[in-house]
Order: C-alpha cells, then structure tokens, then sequence
C-alpha cells in the first residue's frame, strides 16, 4: 500500500544534541512538508520542498533543517538551537497543490 | 496574515444527530480550504477538499461549503455514528500548498 512512513514513533533527545527524523513516501508526490502540532493548537508549518532539491522555510524553520535529496525522503533534523522542541511532527505530502495533503502518523519527540 | 478560528472547541452530540462544525478565516483571497479528521495520536486523514471557485463538496455523509465572502466555511455530518468522535481540522491552502490550520473541534458523539 501506498504511505508515508515516519519513524521513529517517539524520539527523545539531550541537552545540546541534533536529531533527525525520518520521513519517506512511496506515494509518487512531488511536494513534502513538515508540520509541528502543539497541545490545543493547529499545526503549523516548519518547512517545504515542491521538487528535489528544492525547499523553502515555513512559518516556524528556525532551529530546524532539512533536505531533499530524494523524491521519497524528507527528513528534518532538530538542532540545540530549538529550545523548545517538546512536540508532535507530522510528515505531508501531495502530488500537486491542488490535491489533498497525504499525513504520516508522526513522531513524538521529548526532552531528557 | 491568514487566521483561521474554529468554534467550538469540543462539542458534544448523541448518536444519530448531525454535526455542524465551522471555520471562519480573514483573508477571503485563498487557494483551497481542506478538512481533516485527526484520531488521539495519528496523524491527518483528509476529508474533504474545496478549490476556491466550489461553493460545497460531498461525500458519503460528509458535506463542506465555503462562502469567500463571509469568511466561513462548514462541516456537516449526517446522522453521526461513535466511529465519527475525533479531532476536526481545516485548513486554508495557498497557491505554493502551504496550509494554515485551525486548532480543531474535538468531537465526542455518545451512543
């Protein structure tokens, strides 16, 4: 069946370490994004890529980084800059704009 | 910048009613507006999807419509069922797909 994968389903990370999360479709989409979700709160959106090779900042990307390598990965690395990256991520992607946005199950990360 | 507000937050109904959930948002200038469903900790399943010239789109016992003018769009589900109790999300699309989101309605419906 055709998805997005994210792993790992919870990640926990120290005091002054980067950490990546994994982000893969096998879904053809062209477009990925990555959302932050907050207790109460909407997501809101930390980066985006329309093509390989291709991405741009989102409202939130500081303390963030990404890259598009290839068509079917996506993943974002949460550096020491992020204070407060206590959260829920989610993984998206569509085949154009005008289609529906595709969502992995997330990956929680919390602070040791 | 786009603000998108749903009101209430949590709702409430018994089995068999239906559900009336809205979004309001500022900007009348968007691309698409989507609804989600989001179950305690998964991520986003899409509902459905409004392109800016649709007034309403329908499936199944989901329908939306979308008013630009007043800034408003709505959810309806008929005749609603336990299976329909979760988080109701919209979101307003952009023309490079980026969306800004509401914070949701919890929905509870009680058999």
């Amino acid at each position: 069946d055709g998805g997005i994968t994210q792993s790992p389903k919870y990640l926990f990370r120290k005091e002054g370490q980067n950490v990546t999360l994994s982000c893969e479709q096998n879904l053809n989409h062209d477009a990925m994004y990555w959302y932050r979700q907050d207790p109460g709160q909407g997501l809101r959106l930390i980066y985006y890529s329309q093509i390989v090779n291709d991405f741009q900042k989102g409202d939130i990307a500081e303390g963030y980084s990404v890259s598009r390598e290839k068509k079917e990965s996506f993943p974002l690395t949460v550096t020491s800059a992020q204070k407060n990256p206590t959260a829920f991520y989610l993984c998206a992607s569509s085949k154009t704009v005008d289609q529906p946005q595709h969502f992995g199950d997330g990956t929680r990360l919390s602070i040791l | 910048k786009q603000e998108v507000t749903q009101i209430p937050a949590a709702l409430s109904v018994p089995e068999g009613e239906n559900l009336v959930l809205n979004c309001s948002f500022t900007d009348s200038a968007i691309y698409n507006l989507q609804w989600f469903r989001q179950d305690p900790g998964k991520g986003l399943t899409s509902l459905l999807l409004i392109q800016s010239s649709q007034r309403e789109q329908t499936s199944g016992r989901l329908n939306a419509s979308l008013d630009k003018s007043s800034g408003r769009s709505t959810l309806y589900i008929a005749a609603s069922q336990p299976g329909d109790s979760a988080t109701y999300l919209c979101a307003i699309g952009d023309s490079w797909g980026k969306l800004q989101f509401g914070a949701g309605t919890q929905v509870v419906v009680t058999p």
